[in-house]
């Protein structure tokens, strides 16, 4: 059954600093897609950045980039540059095949210190 | 440009009340939709999924069920609910044809529902 880990449940950065959230996940697929989403204490899901598992270049979006380790099956996220606004739930979530289903994480809250 | 609503937006329900949640889709067709709750502090669970109306896939055996009486609406439902219905209820929808595509899904601003 595919599944993702993620071990941080909470995680502690410095403003302006690069902070690294780590997502493993795991797959008999050969083809996945994997997603970042911030969730703010609003509740809504904001999509971040996506990376596609034949994708040979790790994504980026703005401060937002996706270090792919498909070997160890690692899609980890760096937040570079953080801003107070960045504090939030990160989830990262893997799309079956099937329905274009989405299986997400346990998520790891990010808290940015002035 | 699409937009996806969901209502209400909080809810506070007696246990072994009914519920009824809706979810409604705009500017496009044929979407696939998606019903998750998350309890607190915990990620996404996926309750139901439609690839089309009346046709709704159930992943998580309970007491809820989902009808999508027309192409662009998603109903969560209830006959009686449960303390560990508790949760914040999420809509998402994406283009069926963009299932195995970076197209992300797009989610409402979700339901919170507390039941006491």
């Amino acid at each position: 059954a595919q599944k993702i880990t993620q071990t941080q449940p909470g995680m502690f950065v410095q403003e302006k600093e690069a902070v690294t959230l780590d997502c493993t996940y795991d797959t008999s697929d050969q083809s996945y897609g994997l997603f970042w989403y911030k969730q703010p204490s609003s509740g809504e899901m904001i999509f971040l950045i996506y990376q596609g598992s034949y994708d040979e270049q790790n994504a980026t979006e703005g401060r937002y980039s996706l270090n792919f380790q498909k070997a160890r099956k690692s899609a980890n996220l760096v937040i570079s540059a953080s801003q107070l606004g960045d504090s939030a739930m990160y989830f990262c979530a893997m799309r079956e095949r099937q329905g274009g289903k989405l299986i997400f994480g346990q998520g790891t809250e990010l808290s940015v210190k002035p | 440009s699409q937009t996806i609503h969901q209502w209400p937006a909080t809810l506070v329900q007696p246990v072994g009340s009914p519920l009824s949640l809706e979810c409604t889709v705009e500017g496009t067709s044929n979407p696939n939709l998606y019903w998750y709750r998350q309890a607190a502090g915990r990620g996404l669970q996926l309750l139901f999924y439609s690839i089309g109306i009346d046709q709704i896939s159930s992943e998580v055996p309970q007491n809820l069920s989902a009808s999508r009486p027309q192409d662009r609406q998603f109903i969560l439902s209830s006959k009686k609910l449960l303390l560990s219905d508790s949760g914040f209820y999420l809509c998402a929808w994406i283009l069926a044809g963009a299932v195995t595509s970076t197209d992300t899904q797009y989610f409402g601003p979700g339901t919170r529902l507390t039941v006491l």
